[in-house]
């Protein structure tokens, strides 16, 4: 079964400086991948997803993450932190064979952004 | 504006009484699904609805009930079976089963006591 594994519950960074947050996703074959942004007492909003199109993924607000096959990982970057940016991450990953339309999502990161 | 609502917001029951949660969609998405969220847990699926009344559980389903008679709405009933019901209720909905993403909507926070 598919899983995924958020490193780190919650990451700390000062404004300015680079966030980086990390998912590694369990398949043998590479599936599709999402990253979620959940600000307090909201739901879920799409930041960017991987397709198998480019490895390279740009989403919004800033965002981007780079999918590798050979680390099995997705993780989520950005150059300069924003206070706006403090939330709640995650990852999800549904498989590309199977038919299924579940997405498994990873146990969340949350990112504090200090002045 | 297209999207899903939810409603209400927050929600207090008693312990023993069953409650529905509303999630109604307008983008006129196929699909369309309810997850849990508890603290470090992440999102878990409750029940999916690929297409109008018919479902299928997901990974905790027991203690919860839905139905899909149209195409835009999917409630979610926690019956008085649900041991730990107080929780975070997210639902949301793809375009169907060639879609990717999925859309969600703001959430019903649900506090048993």
């Amino acid at each position: 079964a598919q899983s995924v594994t958020q490193l780190g519950s919650h990451v700390s960074v000062s404004e300015g400086a680079l966030v980086l947050l990390r998912c590694n996703y369990s398949s043998s074959v590479p599936p599709y991948l999402f990253w979620y942004v959940q600000y307090p007492n909201q739901g879920l909003q799409l930041l960017l997803k991987y397709t198998s199109a480019a490895t390279l993924v740009k989403g919004i607000n800033g965002f981007e993450a780079e999918f590798k096959k050979s680390e099995t990982s997705f993780h989520l970057t950005k150059p300069s932190a924003h206070m706006s940016d403090a939330a709640e991450y995650f990852c999800a990953v549904r498989p590309t064979q199977g038919g299924s339309e579940k997405l498994v999502f990873g146990k969340g990161t949350k990112l504090t952004v200090n002045p | 504006d297209g999207g899903i609502t939810q409603s209400p917001k927050y929600l207090f029951r008693k312990e023993g009484q069953n409650v529905t949660l509303s999630c109604e969609q307008n983008l006129n998405h196929d699909a369309m699904y309810w997850y849990r969220q508890d603290p470090g847990q992440g999102l878990r699926l409750i029940y999916y609805s690929q297409i109008v009344n018919d479902f299928q559980k997901g990974d905790i389903a027991e203690g919860y009930s839905v139905s899909r008679e149209k195409k835009e709405s999917f409630p979610l009933t926690v019956t008085s079976a649900q041991k730990n019901p107080t929780a975070f209720y997210l639902c949301a909905s793809s375009i169907g089963s060639e879609s990717y993403e999925q859309y969600f909507g703001p959430g019903t926070r649900l506090t048993v006591t």
